[in-house]
Order: C-alpha cells, then sequence, then structure tokens
C-alpha cells in the first residue's frame, strides 16, 4: 500500500542554519504531497502542499518541490528561527475518499 | 483555520469503562477523521466520515466504533476502553473528497486509560 517515510528526529540545528527534512513516498497513483506542521500542544497545521509532478509548495519562507522521478517532496528552509521548532509531518492524499496517509514525524529543535 | 473544537481536551478513564470523545465543526465540511497520535507511529487513522451517517474504518479500527447524525459532529467511542487505547486523539475535517483540499485539525484530546 501507499507509504510516508521521512527521517528519523530529533534533528538539532542553531538559528539561520539550512534545513532540509527528507521525505519520500510509495504510491499506485499520482497522489498530492503536504507538509504539516505540530507546534506544542496544538494540533496538525498545514504547512505547504504540492498536487502534482514539479510543482513547488511554499510557506513562511520553507519550500519542498514534488519529483516524481525521485518520489521524493524534501522540506527545506534557507534560515531557520526558534520558532521553527515543532514536529514535521510529510504526508500524501490518494484514493477515494482521499484519505491522508502521514509519516511518523520529524521533531526540530532550534538553538538560539 | 477551520472552526474544529474537540471535547473533552483530557481524560482520565479507568480500563473497561465506555468513553466518547466529540468533535465539533463549523465550516459545514462533508468529510470528518478520527486519528490517533502515539510516540513512533505518527497518526493513523481510526475511523473517516463521508457525510453524515456514511463512515468507513481506518487503518486502527478495533476497539473504535463512530456516529454520525449531524453535519458538524462526530464522536469516537470506546465501548470498553483499553490500556492500549491512552493516546492523544486529532479530528479533522475536510470540504470535499478532493486531494487538493486540505484538513483541518482540532486541538487534540489526551486521554489516559489507567
Amino acid at each position: 500500500g501507499d507509504s510516508v517515510t521521512q527521517m528519523e528526529g530529533p534533528v538539532t540545528l542553531s538559528e539561520e542554519a539550512f534545513l532540509t527534512i527528507n521525505c519520500t513516498y510509495t504510491a499506485t497513483g499520482y497522489p498530492s504531497l503536504f507538509w504539516y506542521v505540530q507546534y506544542p500542544g496544538e494540533g496538525l497545521q498545514l504547512l505547504l502542499k504540492a498536487t502534482k509532478a514539479d510543482d513547488k509548495g511554499s510557506n513562511k519562507g520553507f519550500e519542498a518541490t514534488y519529483r516524481k522521478e525521485t518520489t521524493s517532496f524534501h522540506l527545506e528552509k534557507g534560515s531557520v528561527q526558534v520558532s521553527d521548532s515543532a514536529v514535521y509531518f510529510c504526508a500524501l492524499s490518494e484514493g477515494r475518499d482521499d484519505k491522508i496517509i502521514f509519516g511518523k514525524g520529524t521533531r526540530l529543535h532550534i538553538l538560539p | 483555520d477551520a472552526g474544529i473544537t474537540q471535547s473533552p481536551r483530557h481524560k482520565v478513564t479507568e480500563t473497561g469503562t465506555p468513553v466518547t470523545l466529540r468533535c465539533h465543526q463549523t465550516e459545514n465540511h462533508r468529510y470528518m477523521y478520527w486519528y490517533r497520535q502515539d510516540p513512533g507511529h505518527g497518526l493513523r487513522l481510526i475511523h473517516y466520515s463521508y457525510g453524515v451517517k456514511d463512515t468507513d474504518k481506518g487503518e486502527v479500527s478495533d476497539g473504535y466504533s463512530v456516529s454520525r447524525s449531524k453535519t458538524e459532529d462526530f464522536l469516537l467511542t470506546l465501548e470498553s476502553a483499553t490500556s492500549s487505547q491512552t493516546s492523544v486523539y486529532f479530528c479533522a475535517s475536510k470540504r470535499e473528497g478532493l486531494g487538493t483540499d486540505t484538513q483541518y485539525f482540532g486541538p487534540g484530546t489526551r486521554l489516559t486509560v489507567l
């Protein structure tokens, strides 16, 4: 079945460092891809999404490009801030009723 | 953000007791979902609904039932709670069943089964 694999955390970076969180997927069709973020004590929020190959999603300085040839959707940010500390989930949506399949999440710690 | 609330936000209960969690949304979304979040597992789908009285099972539905009698409310019931059901439960809703649509999440319910 469909699945999402993302790098395990925690990932610890200093403020202003470059961030990459890897995400790869397995799907039989043409899924939509998402990154969700969960801040401490809160529910998940959509960070960005891409609905077809070569699309780039972007929001709040984060970017991810839908790469069909490598089945990847890596999350990047050029200069992280302490406020970016959170858990990040890669996800795909496909199939009848478009259920979302989530990766296990990557916890990000940004040090001042 | 979509107006999704969950109640209660925290609950402690004993093994063998019934528990019902409520999800309420004010966006008239057609689709609603219940997930559980556990360390090392991410979010796993328990049940979902694609309309009033229309529900289906997710990945981890054993021990759970759901009901949706109104568009705005989606109830999750643990008929006889077990310690393995200690988790954080999230509700989500989506306007339509399109892959491009965004799921909006509630704030979560932390359930502890002793």
